[in-house]
């Protein structure tokens, strides 16, 4: 089975910072990965698939990089809206994995 | 408007049994892929396992599998997450969502079903 290591764990930032989220693959999974935010009591929603496309109307400042086993997600100036939990997922093959989530949260 | 309305809250003893569901509109329910995702009290996603409603093909999680039974009556457009003896430890979370063909990750989610299980 395929592990997803993410990192950080929590991040604290400010209004207008740029941050990075990573997630690391055990083998090599081309560009089969997608990342999620999930706000507090809510269900996950989807923000960039394989890997560095952007899904239909989420902003700009959201970007996806990466192939292999490392990736990342970008967020170019932090909105108040966007303090939330970050999740990657593989799904390169059977059973799908997660990262364990990075939470974002306001310094 | 894809669609995926997941069955309300549920709070069961021990030992009990319980099928929670999710029923798809908008979209034809037999051409996609629909997974199911556990999410306990604090913590993180975990991926369980997942039905294709045209012809019942199911793979699970090596975690999952044996511990809960993934169906779907593809008459009424719904996937089924079942216990046949629940334990404290299923308290969690339930999500269903809709797997995207070609690409493979999951671009719909349900509300989500919480299940408490407490004696």
């Amino acid at each position: 089975d395929i592990q997803m290591t993410q990192s950080p764990f929590s991040l604290s930032a400010s209004v207008g910072d740029r941050v990075t989220i990573t997630c690391r693959a055990s083998q090599g999974i081309s560009n089969d990965l997608g990342w999620y935010q999930q706000k507090s009591g809510k269900a996950p929603k989807r923000l960039i698939y394989a890997a560095s496309s952007l899904q239909s109307g989420v902003p700009s400042r959201f970007s996806g990089s990466g192939s292999g086993t490392e990736f990342t997600l970008t967020i170019s100036s932090l909105q108040p809206e966007d303090f939330a939990t970050y999740y990657c997922l593989q799904h390169n093959g059977y059973p799908r994995s997660f990262g364990q989530g990075t939470k974002l949260e306001i310094k | 408007e894809v669609q995926l309305v997941q069955s309300g809250a549920e709070v069961k003893k021990p030992g009990e049994s319980l099928k929670i569901s999710c029923r798809g509109s908008g979209f034809t329910f037999t051409n996609y892929w629909i997974g199911w995702v556990r999410q306990m009290p604090g913590k993180g996603l975990e991926w369980m396992g997942i039905i294709y409603p045209g012809d019942s093909d199911t793979t699970y999680s090596p975690s999952f599998k044996g511990q809960v039974t993934i169906s779907a009556d593809k008459s009424i457009s719904t996937a089924y997450l079942q216990w046949s003896s629940l334990k404290a430890s299923d308290t969690a979370m339930y999500y269903c969502a809709r797997q995207t063909p070609f690409i493979g990750d999951f671009d719909s989610w349900g509300q989500g079903t919480l299940v408490t299980v407490s004696s």
